[in-house]
């Protein structure tokens, strides 16, 4: 059972273009959470999305940012319009769906992708 | 508001030492709280992963115990090796849902020296 696969491992984005993160969940599992980690910072949350919907999205600035996890494939996470500020490491998440143990919510995570905005 | 404090922030102790981690929280209603190890560049690894109603988990040379009322959590580690350096992480979920996502403390950076 592969764990959490998230690519690019690394991305470099000029000012103004797109950033496109995906992240593919562990194999039965259904909950996917977007986390940011900033240079000497710990992680934020910014996303948790299941399967064609999006739970909560509290922590996910609401210019240029947007999640998706489709029925079918990856969730991706893409950023518009990148600036400086954007560079950081996003790391996906993903727990199996809420069963009678509570060991249904261990989160896994992926490598993350570097997002390098120049 | 949740807020995950860990301390200290880095730490550097010879081979050999047993060290404990230390972890508090604002908010004691927590469904469950979890150890993550963090290499340099990599993503988290699960250490471990305690419900409130437990005390402690333990894997190998690693415990963790859990004391909700107090909001604090120690993680020990026994005879650390120089493979043990990494970054830890710890993390609750709030109580109302398991499935929620995870408040992080910013870590503590550990240096184990051979």
């Amino acid at each position: 059972n592969a764990g959490v696969m998230q690519n690019p491992r690394h991305l470099v984005r000029r000012r103004g273009q797109e950033a496109r993160l995906r992240c593919s969940p562990m194999k039965g599992h259904s909950h996917v959470y977007w986390y940011r980690q900033l240079p000497e910072e710990g992680l934020k949350f910014m996303v948790y999305l299941q399967k064609e919907n999006i739970i909560d999205e509290s922590g996910m600035p609401k210019e240029r940012f947007s999640a998706e996890f489709p029925k079918e494939g990856p969730s991706i996470l893409r950023i518009q319009q990148v600036v400086r500020g954007d560079s950081a490491a996003y790391f996906c998440a993903s727990s199996p769906p809420k069963g009678g143990s509570f060991r249904d919510t261990e989160a896994f995570f992926g490598q993350g992708t570097r997002l390098t905005v120049v | 508001k949740q807020e995950v404090t860990q301390i200290p922030a880095a730490l550097s102790v010879p081979e050999g030492e047993n060290l404990v981690l230390n972890c508090s929280f604002t908010d004691s209603a927590i469904y469950n709280l979890q150890w993550f190890r963090q290499d340099p560049g990599k993503g988290l690894t699960s250490l471990l992963l305690i419900q409130s109603s437990q005390r402690e988990q333990t894997s190998g040379r690693l415990n963790a115990s859990l004391d909700k009322s107090s909001g604090r959590s120690t993680l020990y580690i026994a005879a650390s090796q120089p493979g043990d350096s990494a970054t830890y992480l710890c993390a609750v979920s709030p109580y109302y849902s398991g499935n929620t996502p995870l408040v992080f403390g910013k870590g503590t950076r550990l240096s184990v020296i051979a």
